[in-house]
């Protein structure tokens, strides 16, 4: 089946530096998408990215699916950033069945 | 507001002691999947449902039943609970998108504690 690798794992940053979250993944994919699941344990939709680049805010996410990679970048952050970020692909079509990404647990400094 | 609602967001039980997870979504979506969280497995998804009283197993189904009796509701069943049940679990609702996949939005979670 399909890897989804993420990377860096964890990462501490200090309020108002910037990041970049990297995606990798094995195969073709029909979507990819980014997640935040802060740390009240929720899953938050950031973006439906299956290829080409979208921002939204201080957030922006770029996939180049023939290079089966999709990097998030977060700018300026903020303490409120802090949180796992996931991504995850459709592993199958048609079952609906999303295949997460191990993370990256980030940490945002005041 | 567009949303996927879990009830409840937080529960103990004891084991044996049948229970459900309910779900709604209110955005029309066909496809609905329940996954469980679990620390150094990730998400894994449990069933999922293509549509009105279509039901399929995922990875992880042994011990749960659902049900799709109406469209915006996917309510998750424990018949008889045990302690490696407990776990974070997680509604998810769906539609297809015009490229073919489907993008996905989750409910806040329900924590279930099995003692």
């Amino acid at each position: 089946g399909i890897q989804v690798e993420q990377s860096p794992p964890d990462l501490i940053l200090q309020e108002g530096a910037n990041s970049t979250l990297r995606c990798n993944f094995s195969d073709s994919v029909n979507n990819l998408q980014w997640f935040h699941q802060n740390p009240w344990g929720q899953l938050i939709n950031l973006f439906y990215i299956p290829s080409g680049t979208k921002q939204n805010g201080r957030l922006s996410a770029t996939t180049v699916a023939t290079e089966r990679y999709s990097l998030l970048y977060i700018s300026s952050s903020q303490t409120t950033d802090s949180g796992v970020y996931f991504c995850a692909l459709e592993g199958t079509s048609g079952t609906y069945k999303y295949i997460f990404g191990t993370g990256t647990r980030l940490k945002v400094l005041a | 507001e567009a949303q996927v609602t879990q009830n409840p967001r937080y529960l103990i039980t004891v084991t044996g002691k049948k229970l459900t997870v309910t779900c709604s979504q209110n955005m029309n979506h066909e496809y609905m999947s329940w996954y469980r969280q679990d620390p150094g497995l990730g998400l894994r998804q449990i069933y999922y449902s293509m549509n009105v009283e279509v039901t399929d197993k995922g990875d992880v189904p042994e011990g749960y039943k659902v049900s799709r009796k109406e469209k915006r509701n996917f309510p998750l069943i424990l018949e008889s609970p045990s302690p490696n049940q407990t776990s974070l679990y997680f509604c998810a609702s769906g539609n297809l998108q015009g490229d073919g996949g489907t993008e996905a939005f989750f409910g806040q979670g329900t924590r279930l504690t099995v003692v």
